[in-house]
């Protein structure tokens, strides 16, 4: 089965910067956009940012655009974010996510694996 | 920025009842839209997607109608391990956004 394991949260203190891996196996991630989404202590899911397989096309949230970058090494299966800038608000379990394949109608733009979650906190 | 409003925020249901939870979208989305199961401690799980076709794995008991801007999620008998948080999510246009979620509790 699809395989999808974080690393690389931590604390860090605003302004700070930090790396996310997501290590991707048993599926051909070249042929697969994936994504980023977040999940603030208690809240809701927030979609943060997704690219495509070929790493050519990317997508951001608004509240991430311009600190946190997203990219993938297809010849290592490994999805980054590098965040840049944090703030308090980015305080969050990260979540990479494997989009998902329609047999009869494609790839869409939803999540159908997702890693375990790396968690970051922002605080001084 | 499509926004997805959920309703109830909790629902409060005992087991064999019909749940029906709702999702209004700020404009249209046509059927491009998503449900996730989410446990506490757990990832959430893809449920239904273009608002009424089953993900891989999903019983019979969950379903999805609507269209536009707005969609029901409706599980016909709830089971033990239904009790969850559900939420609702849009890929019609950029940014991809998520509703904020209901709590379905056991009563």
């Amino acid at each position: 089965e699809v395989q999808l394991v974080e690393s690389g949260g931590g604390l860090v203190q605003p302004g700070g910067s930090l790396r996310l891996s997501c290590a991707a196996s048993r599926f051909t991630f070249r042929s697969y956009a994936m994504g980023w989404v977040r999940q603030a202590p208690g809240k809701g899911l927030e979609w943060v940012s997704a690219i495509t397989g070929s790493g050519d096309n990317t997508y951001y949230a608004d509240s991430v655009k311009g600190r946190l970058t997203i990219s993938r090494d297809n010849s290592k299966n490994t999805l980054y974010l590098q965040m840049d800038s944090l703030r308090d608000g980015d305080t969050a379990v990260y979540f990479c996510a494997k989009q998902m394949f329609d047999s009869g109608d494609g790839y869409k733009y939803y999540f159908d694996y997702w890693g375990q979650g790396t968690l970051v906190t922002v605080s001084s | 920025e499509i926004v997805l409003t959920q309703s109830p925020a909790t629902l409060s249901l005992s087991p064999g009842e019909r749940a029906t939870l709702s999702c209004r979208a700020s404009q249209s989305v046509s059927s491009y839209l998503a449900w996730y199961q989410q446990k506490p401690g757990q990832a959430p799980r893809l449920l239904m997607y273009d608002a009424f076709n089953r993900a891989t794995g999903i019983p019979a008991r969950f379903s999805g109608s609507g269209s536009g801007t707005d969609f029901t999620l409706t599980i016909s008998s709830l089971e033990p391990e239904d009790f969850a948080v559900y939420y609702c999510q849009q890929r019609k246009s950029w940014p991809i956004t998520f509703g904020q979620g209901t709590r379905l509790e056991i009563k």
